[in-house]
């Protein structure tokens, strides 16, 4: 069965620093989407992404924060200058572009900020 | 921002018999509803959905009740197993976008 996946599993990096959070959304889907769970929170929203532009973001998506897709299968979030409160678990997700509300989560990448 | 609200944050039930968990939601706007299962370290898995036009959705085990006047939805897994072991997750949608996400619910299965 067709998955989201995501890349690292687990991504240590310092304050300030740039990171890149990677996903490969399932290949016939359209629409993308990041989300965010802080240790002991609910699963946040962050960003939709759809036709190559962002269609939707939340509050928390600020200048730091950025989507790409680069190719044609890739799906990327960069944060510019890290903060200790970007320690999360960051999940990816698609869905297919008609039919079909559900959406498709990968196994999230844990960003730890020192 | 609690449009959607699980209150119960741990449900304890015997393996064979029925579990119930309880979803509530404020924004009228939503029109799709949506569950997750979620294990320790791995992404929440699409389990059932609900559109608003519907009061009820099955699908082998797992059942999902909406009742719009109440902003008020529930999922019934019967009969619970002990892989049904996780926390659940219910989700609204509005015009098929982002999805906000309740608390989640722990739900331990007893053998």
């Amino acid at each position: 069965e067709p998955e989201v996946t995501q890349t690292p599993s687990h991504q240590v990096t310092q304050m300030g620093q740039e990171v890149i959070l990677r996903c490969v959304p399932i290949s016939n889907h359209l629409y993308f989407y990041w989300y965010r769970q802080i240790l002991g929170q609910k699963v946040e929203f962050l960003v939709s992404f759809y036709n190559n532009e962002i269609s939707e973001k939340s509050e928390i998506f600020d200048d730091q924060f950025s989507v790409e897709r680069p190719d044609g299968s890739n799906f990327t979030l960069k944060i510019r200058s890290t903060k200790l409160e970007d320690s999360a678990m960051y999940f990816c997700a698609s869905r297919p572009s008609t039919g079909s509300y559900e959406q498709y989560f990968g196994p999230g990448t844990r960003l730890t900020v020192t | 921002d609690q449009q959607v609200k699980q209150n119960s944050p741990s449900l304890s039930v015997q393996e064979g018999r029925i579990s119930i968990l309880n979803c509530d939601y404020t924004n009228s706007m939503f029109d799709y509803f949506l569950w997750y299962k979620k294990y320790p370290a791995e992404g929440p898995t699409f389990l059932i959905s609900i559109s608003s036009i519907k009061d009820k959705n099955e699908d082998g085990r797992f059942t999902v009740f909406l009742n719009k006047s109440a902003k008020h939805l529930s999922l019934h897994i019967v009969p619970s197993q002990p892989g049904d072991s996780a926390v659940y997750f219910c989700a609204a949608s509005f015009g098929n976008e982002k999805l906000t996400f309740g608390t989640g619910t722990r739900l331990t299965i007893i053998p």
